[in-house]
């Protein structure tokens, strides 16, 4: 298995450029979830997934779009990066959803510069 | 509203010395409790969790912690600590449909 994979690990943007951070998981999770982390601020929830088809935002969802066609993949999409979106994004998934107790899975990471 | 606090940003201790690592939470019902670590440039891995039980938790890497529902406290201890213990370590609860993460621990480890 490969777990979590994320791409790209580093990315350098222009201010209004777009672009899709990718997340794969190959365990059969059902929750998938991104995460914004920032020196000082921790790990915050953009958006998360319960299954394929169903997406929610999490506490910092402005700027940024997901999709979940399938189980395995939940891309992020930066739709016109600003400054304030530099940050290390990790991508997640588990089993089931944080009620339940299941533990989640973190990919690599990817490191994002907005310019 | 579920919340995870972590009082102390960084800590330093010497190795060999023990460690403790607090860390506080808020929910409404019987929480599921997290542990993680995460090493420089790297994702995170999961140390220990708690879901019921024995409230004594046993981990990875040498690592324990107990949840005290008196004190809404899950704190994570090494009797212990190794030149690679040095990390940042997250303390997390999962609620409802999302799982909630403190702010993290630096912990620097002095030879």
């Amino acid at each position: 298995n490969a777990g979590v994979t994320q791409t790209p690990k580093f990315q350098v943007l222009k201010t209004g450029q777009s672009m899709t951070l990718q997340c794969a998981q190959d365990m059969n999770h059902e929750y998938m979830s991104w995460y914004r982390q920032d020196p000082g601020m921790g790990l915050r929830l953009i958006h998360y997934s319960v299954g394929a088809g169903i997406t929610d935002q999490g506490e910092v969802p402005n700027g940024y779009n997901v999709s979940r066609s399938t189980t395995e993949d939940f891309p992020l999409r930066l739709l016109s990066a600003a400054p304030s979106q530099t940050s290390v994004y990790f991508c997640a998934s588990s089993y089931s959803r944080g009620e339940r107790g299941e533990t989640q899975y973190f990919g690599p990471g990817t490191r994002l510069l907005v310019l | 509203a579920q919340s995870v606090t972590q009082p102390d940003i960084h800590i330093t201790v010497s190795e060999g010395a023990s460690l403790e690592l607090r860390c506080n939470y808020s929910y409404g019902a019987t929480p599921y409790l997290f542990w993680y670590v995460q090493s420089p440039g790297q994702g995170l891995q999961l140390l220990l969790k708690y879901f019921s039980g024995d409230t004594l938790v046993q981990g990875i890497k040498g690592f324990e912690a107990e949840f005290k529902r008196s004190q809404s406290s899950f704190n994570l201890r090494k009797p212990s600590v190794h030149w690679s213990d040095a990390a940042e370590y997250f303390c997390a609860v999962g609620a409802s449909n999302q799982f909630y993460f403190g702010t993290g621990t630096s912990l620097t480890v002095i030879p």
